[in-house]
Formats: structure tokens, C-alpha cells, sequence
């Protein structure tokens, strides 16, 4: 299986802060990732795809880079709204498998 | 646009058979271009693939859960299905269905997109005498 670490686990910063978030992979994943966004009680939602494309409906600060085994998420002005947990997920070989989730609190 | 809605006992008691269907309304289960699947979310713990399912019935499982596992499609009904037998405490989770968005280009003979694009609400599932 192919193992998602991702970093931090949590994290907590200001209105209008810049967020990053990476996500490493065991094995080179080419650029088979994806990042989603799960609020408290709710479903997760994809945010993005393959690595880098931002689905259809986020909004732009949202956004993703890399490919092999190393990726990052990052929001470019973190606002009240995007209080929640953020994984990634590799879908280069099956078991689809997800990171461990990245906590995002506001100060 | 696509919804789905899972159904299914909240409490199941240890050794027993989970078993919860997906509902899918606006939408076609048996549209090609998507695999139905399953993902659980214990607390405190991360997600979870179980399993998935394509229009024509083949499937693929979690290893971890593939001896208990049974995933099945009936179109006729537009939904799909989840059996996990003999369950224990550790089971115990929000189960999520939801629905893998593939292409496969066949220009490039890349994936060039699966991702989980809709979901279901979850439902609680707690294993308990």
C-alpha cells in the first residue's frame, strides 16, 4: 500500500494567512493526487485534482503543486470558512488511500 | 445533479453482518465513467477506502477488509451496496458512499482524473452488544 504522510497534523493561523500543507508519498505517485476539505459533520469535498487543478466551484486561493512523491496544499488567504480538516489522497495503485489529515484552526 | 443517501441499521452488534445501501438520485448508476465506492471515517482516525464497484459489477476491496467485504450494484434500483460480516468494536464509524469521477485518456494511456467528486452525508454505524 502506498503510504500518505502528511504535515502538519495541525495547525492554527490568522485571517489572511498564507497555509501550506505537504503531503509525502511512500512511492512516486506520478501526479495521482487529490486534496479535500472535510468540515465537522459533514462529507469531505474535493478541492483539488491531480496535484494541481482546482475543481470546478473552489474558490482560487485554494490550490495544490507537485508530482513524484512530494505535494503541497496551500491557501492563499485563509479565511473563517476554511475551518476544517484537509487530506490528501493517491490514486496512482489501488488501495486508494488517504493521508492522515491536517487540522486547520483560526487564532 | 447527483446526490446519494445512505440507509442502514445504526447499531449492529459484534460478530453480525453490516449492511448499508447507497440511494443515488439524479443520476445513473449504470453511467459508464464512475465507480460507486464506500469510505469510513472512525473517530479520531482518518479516511478510509473500503471498497468500489463499477456499472458492470467488477469490484475492488480494501485488503484489510476484502475477506468480510461483499460491494454489489443493482441498476435497476439505482443503488449499490455494502456487506461487511462479522464485525467488531473497531468497525465502528461514519460510513461515507460516494461516487469516483475516472477518465482514462486514451491519447496519453494516463488516468487523467479519479477522484471522489460526490458523496453521501455519512451515516453512524456503531458495533455494540
Amino acid at each position: 500500500d502506498i503510504q500518505l504522510t502528511q504535515s502538519p497534523s495541525s495547525l492554527s493561523a490568522t485571517v489572511g494567512d498564507r497555509v501550506t500543507i505537504t503531503c509525502q508519498a511512500s512511492q512516486d505517485i506520478n501526479n495521482y493526487l487529490n486534496w479535500y476539505q472535510q468540515k465537522p459533520g459533514k462529507a469531505p469535498k474535493l478541492l483539488i485534482y491531480d496535484a494541481s487543478n482546482l475543481e470546478a466551484g473552489v474558490p482560487s486561493r485554494f490550490s495544490g503543486i507537485g508530482s513524484g512523491t512530494g505535494f503541497t496544499f496551500s491557501i492563499s488567504s485563509l479565511q473563517p470558512d476554511d475551518v476544517a480538516t484537509y487530506y490528501c489522497q493517491q490514486f496512482e495503485s489501488l488501495p486508494l488511500t488517504f493521508g492522515g489529515g491536517t487540522k486547520v484552526e483560526i487564532k | 445533479q447527483v446526490q446519494l443517501q445512505e440507509s442502514g441499521p445504526g447499531l449492529v452488534k459484534p460478530s453480525q453482518t453490516l449492511s448499508l445501501t447507497c440511494i443515488v438520485s439524479g443520476g445513473s448508476v449504470s453511467r459508464g465513467s464512475y465507480y460507486w465506492t464506500w469510505v469510513r471515517h472512525p473517530a479520531g482516525k482518518g479516511l478510509e477506502w473500503i471498497g468500489r464497484i463499477y456499472t458492470n459489477g467488477n469490484t475492488n476491496y480494501s485488503p484489510s477488509l476484502k475477506s468480510r467485504l461483499t460491494i454489489s450494484i443493482d441498476t435497476s434500483k439505482n443503488q449499490f451496496s455494502l456487506d461487511l460480516s462479522s464485525v467488531t468494536a473497531a468497525d465502528t464509524a461514519v460510513y461515507y458512499c460516494a461516487r469516483i469521477d475516472y477518465f482514462y485518456d486514451t491519447n496519453s494511456y494516463t488516468v487523467a482524473r479519479e477522484a471522489f467528486d460526490v458523496w453521501g452525508q455519512g451515516t453512524m454505524v456503531t458495533v455494540s452488544s
